[in-house]
């Protein structure tokens, strides 16, 4: 059984501090994804990163996954109140038949507080 | 384009009631993937549906079963209903399984 542990589980930052939250296991990985979930919604995607030492960038959030495709971790620069919800990593790994099954993590609950 | 639509978005049933929940997929996605998110457990896996079979089946028991329609529109059950089951049940479809899922807003189930 592959597993993905996330830290911290829950996390609380004033505005305009800056955070990181790691996603780690000790399977490899095909990809690793990361959601955002909102109260009351189902997540949403934010990236997807597929080589090892990959770094991607979105606006203030930075991921990265680590040379042996078991770890990854996601820094927001400058929290803003917008940011607050739950992280969730994902790894992909191959089930067959073309397709390919999601582990997730059980989250990092993020609170920006104004 | 119409996102991942679920119905209903809350139900409360009492233990050994059965309960059907529906999901009907972005349209031109085949695979529909069930997942159980709960605060202790986060998401876990239920079962992936591609081209109306089961792809893929998760660590969860015969009381929970599924179905995917020729639209790719898809159902899960559950039958004989435990506290436990108590969970946000989310839907999520993609195109053919495992890269990027489009989430819907899941169903609340409360057992009581």
């Amino acid at each position: 059984t592959q597993l993905l542990e996330q830290s911290p589980q829950f996390l609380s930052i004033q505005e305009g501090e800056n955070l990181t939250v790691y996603c780690n296991s000790s399977s490899v990985f095909s990809s690793l994804q990361w959601y955002r979930q909102e109260p009351g919604e189902g997540p949403v995607l934010l990236v997807t990163v597929v080589t090892g030492g990959e770094v991607k960038k979105l606006k203030r959030l930075t991921f990265q996954f680590g040379d042996a495709r078991k770890d990854s971790s996601l820094h927001i620069t400058a929290a803003q109140p917008g940011d607050t919800g739950l992280y969730l990593c994902a790894g992909a790994a191959y089930s067959g038949a073309g397709s390919y099954q999601l582990t997730f993590g059980k989250g990092t609950k993020l609170s920006v507080i104004p | 384009k119409a996102g991942v639509t679920q119905t209903p978005r809350y139900l409360i049933k009492t233990r050994g009631q059965q309960v059907t929940l529906s999901c009907s997929p972005i349209s031109g996605h085949r695979s529909v993937s069930w997942y159980q998110q709960t605060p202790g457990q986060g998401l876990q896996f239920l079962f992936e549906y591609f081209s109306e079979t089961q792809r893929n089946k998760g660590n969860f028991p015969g009381r929970f079963s599924g179905r995917q329609f020729s639209n790719s529109r898809s159902e899960m059950n559950v039958s004989t209903l435990e506290l436990g089951d108590s969970a946000l049940y989310l839907c999520a479809s993609s195109l053919r399984g495992g890269e990027k899922l489009f989430f819907g807003s899941g169903t609340q189930l409360s057992v009581l």
